[in-house]
């Protein structure tokens, strides 16, 4: 069955540290795969996303991601993090019709000052 | 350009009892999605509609109704809530063929007693 797995369910950093949460996925074929990220008390936003081309993805507030097929994954990095990115991040994948999201569990990021 | 509306934002409900939750698009999107988020499992796909007037099977379907009769709305019923239903629901909608991000809605907390 597909599925979506992030391996770390907690993380604390302090400001100014970096950041990568890890994401595999176990679709076979083509997939487009996505970061959302909700703060505490919002709703899920699109941090980036992955159809095609250029393995090394960036999206907003510096936030980058990696695919590489060869490993299933695609991790989410942040070279220095800050307080403001305390949120919960789901990785997430489709394939094939209706964009129907399978999401991974979730990783709760906790960033001290 | 309001995005994606819910209504409403939190409910209590007895064992037993119903209701619908609403869900609203403004952005002319084709397909919409249900959603459920719960602690460790990440968001899971209740039902989905790929057009005015259809419906389809996710992943936990079981319990819930629903319906597309307008293209810019979608609604989630529960005929007869239980607790193992108290959830945060999120509603999505995207535009096809298949490579689209999908947009969220800000969530309905549900309790049920």
């Amino acid at each position: 069955a597909q599925s979506v797995s992030q391996h770390n369910h907690h993380v604390i950093l302090s400001e100014a540290a970096s950041l990568e949460l890890g994401c595999n996925y176990s679709y076979g074929g083509t997939v487009n795969l996505f970061w959302y990220v909700q703060y505490p008390g919002q709703h899920l936003q699109l941090l980036l996303k992955y159809f095609s081309g250029d393995p090394l993805v960036k999206g907003i507030k510096g936030f980058e991601a990696e695919f590489i097929k060869s490993k299933f994954s695609f991790n989410l990095r942040k070279p220095s993090v800050q307080w403001s990115d305390t949120a919960e991040y789901f990785c997430a994948a489709h394939s094939g019709g209706y964009n129907k999201l399978i999401f991974g569990a979730g990783t709760r990021l906790a960033v001290h000052p | 350009n309001a995005g994606v509306t819910q209504t409403p934002k939190f409910r209590v409900l007895k064992t037993g009892q119903s209701m619908t939750l609403l869900c609203a698009q403004d952005m002319n999107h084709e397909y919409m999605y249900w959603y459920r988020q719960d602690p460790g499992m990440g968001l899971r796909l209740i039902h989905y509609s790929v057009g005015e007037g259809t419906t389809a099977k996710g992943e936990v379907p079981d319990g819930y109704n629903v319906s597309r009769l307008k293209k810019q709305n979608f609604l989630l019923g529960l005929e007869s809530a239980a607790p193992s239903q108290t959830s945060v629901y999120f509603c999505a909608s995207s535009d096809p063929p298949g490579q689209e991000t999908q947009y969220f809605g800000p969530g309905t907390r549900l309790l049920v007693l």
